[in-house]
């Protein structure tokens, strides 16, 4: 069974930090999906990264594929209130357990 | 539609009861899946149809959880006789075929049993 480890588990910042959260796994994956999710709704897919070693950007978020396609990585510059939520990663139908991101203004 | 639309968006059972809970897919996507998420945690997968292929049922926790799909589109997800475990947020997701390029979710179905 291929497991995804999220941490942290809970993280609150204050408005304008930069935080990174993380996602492993002792499988070699051939893609990775980060969805946030706001409470009352169901998680929106923010990237897809299929490459390793890969990068991608999305606003003030960057996303980044381990080299052994094992890991990744999900990086916001200047947090805002807007960023709150639960944070997941996931690959087909296997998602980890979340990162859960409170920015407070 | 747009969209996985998800109904009802709210359901409140008494325990014993048995319940429906619907999903309508994006047109086109031939995968769905269930999931279920308890008050401040994970996704827990549920059952997964595939086209026309015998879906995979590895995640429903109890025979009293069942789930259809009626030609390759509208799934129902049933639970019968509720307990208060059964307590929690149902989430459906769809997809285009054999896409690791990730899903599409509803808002969810908010199931209380109490």
């Amino acid at each position: 069974t291929q497991l995804l480890e999220q941490s942290p588990q809970f993280l609150s910042i204050q408005e304008g930090e930069n935080l990174t959260v993380y996602c492993n796994s002792s499988s070699v994956f051939s893609s990775l999906q980060w969805y946030r999710q706001e409470p009352g709704e169901g998680p929106v897919l923010l990237v897809t990264v299929v490459t390793g070693g890969e990068v991608k950007k999305l606003k003030r978020l960057t996303f980044q594929f381990g080299d052994a396609r094992k890991d990744s990585s999900l990086h916001i510059t200047a947090a805002q209130p807007g960023d709150t939520g639960l944070y997941l990663c996931g690959y087909k139908y296997i998602f980890g357990t979340g990162t859960r991101l409170k920015v407070l203004a | 539609g747009a969209g996985v639309s998800q109904s009802p968006s709210n359901k409140v059972t008494e325990k014993g009861k048995d319940v429906e809970l619907r999903c309508d897919p994006i047109s086109g996507h031939t995968a769905l899946y269930w999931y279920r998420q308890s008050l401040g945690q994970g996704l827990e997968f549920l059952i997964y149809f595939q086209g026309n292929s015998a879906p995979d049922k590895s995640g429903l926790p109890s025979d009293r959880f069942s789930a259809e799909r009626t030609g390759g589109s509208v799934s129902t997800l049933t639970i019968q006789r509720t307990q208060q475990e059964d307590s929690a947020v149902y989430l459906c997701a769809s997809s285009w075929t054999g896409t690791n390029y990730g899903y599409t979710f509803g808002s969810g179905t908010r199931l209380t049993v109490v």
